[in-house]
């Protein structure tokens, strides 16, 4: 069984529906990720969290919000969703106690499409 | 801000030929340096890491990168590629201070092996 894992892994909506991406993790790690990935752009971190009661704003975090709903949970949701949301997401998790040997475990992604 | 920069975006080679991906950071006191590679329709994951200590550095699937502090670079190389190293790579780096925790992403390359 995959250790992080996304639902759902694909999804079509349309502009201003509400959209949640749900991630969860088997590893045991504290830390938690959201991240979009964009052609040409690389990853860009959405939303960060710490432990279930430290929640962070990363690079773009405008337009989303997230609960970490408990260790192994941790949802992304898009309010009123907009085409320059569409995008694949990405969860990734990492254990707290590594410091720079911050190896990041990533699941197998969300393709969102606004139309 | 610290950053990294992957200086091509597409890199096409046959195989059995080699190759190097290249990667920049922005100079600071402490440098902690990844290469993850995306395979099509997955996750990313770890390929290989600087943390300290010997400057070439090897990760799984026979690749290597060499950390060079004078010419702030981390180039990722192999000496003879498959088909099945056809994939999406991504330079990343550990960012500490006020951005603890967190890991920086460049644009990504993709290489495309032929046959």
């Amino acid at each position: 069984d995959a250790d992080v894992t996304q639902t759902p892994r694909n999804r079509i909506t349309k502009t201003g529906k509400r959209i949640m991406l749900e991630c969860s993790q088997t590893k045991g790690h504290d830390r938690m990720y959201w991240y979009r990935q964009d052609p040409g752009l690389g990853l860009r971190l959405i939303y960060y969290s710490f432990d279930v009661k430290d929640i962070n704003k990363g690079e773009i975090s405008d337009g989303y919000s997230v609960s970490r709903q408990a260790q192994a949970k941790f949802s992304l949701s898009l309010e009123s969703a907009i085409p320059n949301q569409t995008a694949l997401y990405f969860c990734a998790t990492s254990d707290g106690l590594a410091g720079p040997n911050n190896e990041q475990f990533f699941g197998p992604g969300t393709r969102l499409t606004v139309l | 801000a610290q950053s990294v920069t992957q200086l091509d975006s597409q890199v096409p080679v046959f195989e059995e030929a080699p190759v190097e991906l290249r990667c920049n950071y922005s100079s600071s006191v402490s440098v902690y340096l990844f290469w993850y590679v995306q395979y099509p329709n997955q996750g990313l994951q770890l390929l290989l890491k600087y943390l300290s200590g010997s400057t070439l550095v090897k990760g799984i699937n026979g690749f290597e990168a060499e950390f060079n502090k004078s010419q702030t670079s981390f180039h990722l190389r192999k000496p003879s590629v498959h088909i099945s190293d056809t994939a999406e790579y991504f330079c990343a780096r550990y960012a500490g201070g006020t951005s603890y925790g967190k890991l920086t992403f460049g644009q990504g390359t993709i290489l495309t092996v032929h046959p």
